[in-house]
């Protein structure tokens, strides 16, 4: 399995709180990824990051952010959670090639009641 | 813009059996990559195959293959001699340059 990691693995929160999911990968990557995943629907690309201090967001409208100060570490942050923040949040990150292989963390299960 | 679908949620197979899952997808690229990543229940995912589209010959990984099919835009993936551990969620998915599109996934039962 590949070198990355996430945490907390499941969280039950309740509205409006601030949280924070960690990510961290050891295999130097500059390419990190947040991905949104629903039972029964395919993942959605919320945020990316090529490199230290670059962020962009993805495809799927997001109320989350990301930060990217150190290469190995992209914590992504929900300032104040609501019940339709409920899902799975998946970390990935590649190398450098133009379209490399994604390895994926364990993923975040997250429940706002 | 680009789309990987697939048109099976749930499949299953007898341990020991072939089971080919499907995967279609839209581009009007002729330059990209094809993946096939296993999901197991509360698992992390992992990649199964990769498959460049500019390669004629299917990629293989021991009891894993494809059958790409550029001109349909269609990218199975075989499993032969299935294994109780090969129960998962199976999705395809579609990547150029630094985009990754995925379909909606297979639900795989390994039946003892």
């Amino acid at each position: 399995e590949a070198d990355i990691y996430q945490t907390p693995r499941y969280l039950v929160i309740g509205t409006g709180k601030k949280i924070t999911l960690e990510c961290s990968q050891t295999m130097g990557h500059d390419k990190m990824y947040w991905y949104q995943q629903d039972p029964g629907m395919e993942l959605h690309l919320i945020h990316y990051s090529y490199g230290v201090n670059s962020t962009e967001k993805g495809d799927l409208s997001s109320e989350s952010t990301v930060s990217r100060i150190r290469t190995e570490h992209f914590p992504l942050t929900l300032e104040s959670a609501r019940p339709s923040h409920t899902s799975q949040y998946l970390c990935a990150s590649s190398g450098d090639s133009s379209t490399d292989t994604q390895y994926f963390g364990p993923g975040t299960r997250l429940t706002v009641l | 813009a680009q789309t990987v679908t697939q048109s099976q949620p749930e499949m299953s197979v007898q341990e020991a059996e072939t089971v080919t899952l499907s995967c279609t997808y839209d581009t009007s690229e002729s330059d990209y990559y094809l993946f096939w990543y296993k999901q197991p229940p509360s698992r992390q995912m992992i990649l199964v195959i990769r498959q460049e589209a500019y390669k004629q010959q299917n990629a293989t990984e021991n009891r894993f293959s494809v059958n790409f099919q550029k001109a349909a835009k269609s990218f199975s993936l075989k499993i032969s001699d299935s294994q109780l551990g090969d129960a998962a969620m199976y999705f395809c998915a579609y990547g150029l340059g630094n985009q990754f599109y995925f379909g909606t996934g297979t639900s795989l039962t390994v039946i003892p």
